[in-house]
């Protein structure tokens, strides 16, 4: 298997019950904020995004808050499901610039049947 | 379907050899990107292209080297220079305009024997 995603912290949430990540981001000018989702084996999936001018942003299944006060972005699944699994991790992004592209090293979560 | 691909899905480098890591995308996308992934790290920026014919380094740019000859394809080349090339290797893309969320391929690992 892939080696991607060793020593991440990992979140184990019962099947069917609300999951928070949590990431706290660095850059204080950063204005834009990405959640991806990485299976083993697989390239990251973008799963929702969120600008500075807004503090929350839902999805299907899935909910974004933005405080940037504290820098601190947390991705909210509901019903969590088997298919969930993964490794997640933020970007944040500062200036729309290439260059200024910062990843959170991820959490990995783990479904419990 | 509109996607990214990259090829090989596994590599294996000899000592001293040179390998190239292929990446196509046919999302019409300008900008297209490199990122290496580490365990436990997030990922890291190798070279960025937002045109074709143009092409910037990254934060970890030493013992690699990029070409972006046409807008859908942009190899990348592990140089003998690149002394720890065993790593998970990225290939991204996204719009030039304003903040977009990349895209990414399904990696291609590459290992040393």
């Amino acid at each position: 298997g892939e080696s991607v995603g060793l020593h991440l912290p990992t979140l184990s949430v019962q099947e069917g019950d609300n999951s928070i990540i949590n990431c706290a981001y660095s850059n204080s000018a950063s204005d834009y904020f990405i959640w991806y989702k990485q299976e083993s084996g697989k390239g990251p999936q973008f799963i929702i995004d969120i600008r500075s001018n807004m503090d929350k942003r839902q999805g299907q299944r899935v909910t974004v808050l933005l405080n940037k006060t504290v820098k601190h972005l947390s991705l909210q699944i509901a019903a969590t499901q088997p298919g969930d699994s993964a490794v997640y991790f933020c970007a944040e992004n500062a200036e729309s610039s290439a260059s200024k592209i910062i990843f959170g090293s991820g959490t990995r979560l783990s479904i419990r049947p | 379907d509109g996607g990214i691909t990259q090829s090989p899905k596994y590599l294996f480098r000899k000592e001293g050899q040179n390998v190239t890591l292929s990446c196509e995308q046919n999302l019409n996308h300008d900008a297209m990107y490199w990122y290496r992934q580490d365990p436990g790290q997030g990922l890291r920026l190798i070279y960025y292209s937002q045109i074709v014919n143009d092409f910037q380094k990254g934060d970890i740019a030493e013992g690699y080297s990029v070409s972006r000859e046409k807008k859908e394809s942009f190899p990348l080349t592990v140089t003998s220079a690149q002394k720890n090339p065993t790593a998970f290797y990225l290939c991204a893309s996204n719009g030039r305009r304003g903040n977009q969320p990349q895209h990414f391929g399904d990696g291609t690992r590459l290992s040393i024997l």
